[in-house]
């Protein structure tokens, strides 16, 4: 079974502060590994979609990293704002199917 | 225009009973992708069409669900005699195809089973 690892389960930060977390996925048969972000009571939103090792992708304030090798990716929020509360997926294409990570439960306080 | 819409929103029916969900994805997304998310979990992937075919049916939980998608575009998900434990939110996604294209998702369908 290949299991996509999203860490930590949930996040509080205070308005202002920068974070990140993480995702681990299996390093064999890379594809492509994708961001998304899900907030209450609608739908997950596509942040970004990785392909190359090495890559950064920048949307804002929200970057993401890549590691294919050691099968990691970062993703990292600059000066974390309200809005930015969701829980973050990331998920990773396999042969015939998707696999979500459980994510990232961020709660920015005001 | 047009994102992923699918129907219905809300789904209250007894246990036993068959239900259908509905998804429409954008035009031109050649391929389609159910989830389900049930209370407390993350997203299960269900199954994924490139075209009108699903090459890979083994993501359904039983032999009670199924799903089929024609002309390449609107895709039915079928829930036979549904148990409690179907209760959950079932979301569409489609997208342009490849792996390294983003899923659209769509506001999904919350289906409670009494």
């Amino acid at each position: 079974i290949l299991n996509v690892e999203q860490s930590p389960q949930s996040l509080h930060v205070q308005e202002g502060d920068s974070t990140n977390f993480t995702c681990s996925f299996p390093s064999s048969n890379f594809y492509a590994l994708h961001w998304y972000r899900w907030e209450t009571a609608k739908s997950p939103e596509a942040l970004f979609v990785m392909t190359l090792n090495g890559d950064e992708k920048k949307k804002g304030r929200i970057s993401a990293t890549l590691n294919t090798k050691e099968g990691y990716s970062y993703l990292y929020i600059k000066g974390s704002q309200p809005e930015d509360s969701a829980t973050y997926l990331c998920a990773f294409p396999n042969n015939n199917d998707m696999r979500f990570g459980a994510g990232t439960r961020l709660t920015v306080k005001p | 225009g047009a994102g992923v819409s699918q129907s219905p929103s809300n789904k209250v029916t007894e246990k036993g009973k068959d239900v259908e969900l509905r998804c429409d994805p954008i035009s031109g997304h050649t391929a389609l992708y159910w989830y389900r998310q049930s209370l407390g979990q993350g997203l299960e992937f269900l199954i994924y069409f490139q075209g009108n075919s699903a090459p890979d049916k083994s993501g359904l939980p039983s032999d009670r669900f199924s799903a089929e998608r024609t002309g390449g575009s609107v895709s039915t998900l079928t829930i036979q005699r549904t148990q409690q434990e179907d209760s959950a939110v079932y979301l569409c996604a489609s997208s342009l195809g490849q792996d390294n294209q983003p899923q659209h998702f769509g506001d999904g369908t919350r289906l409670s089973i009494l």
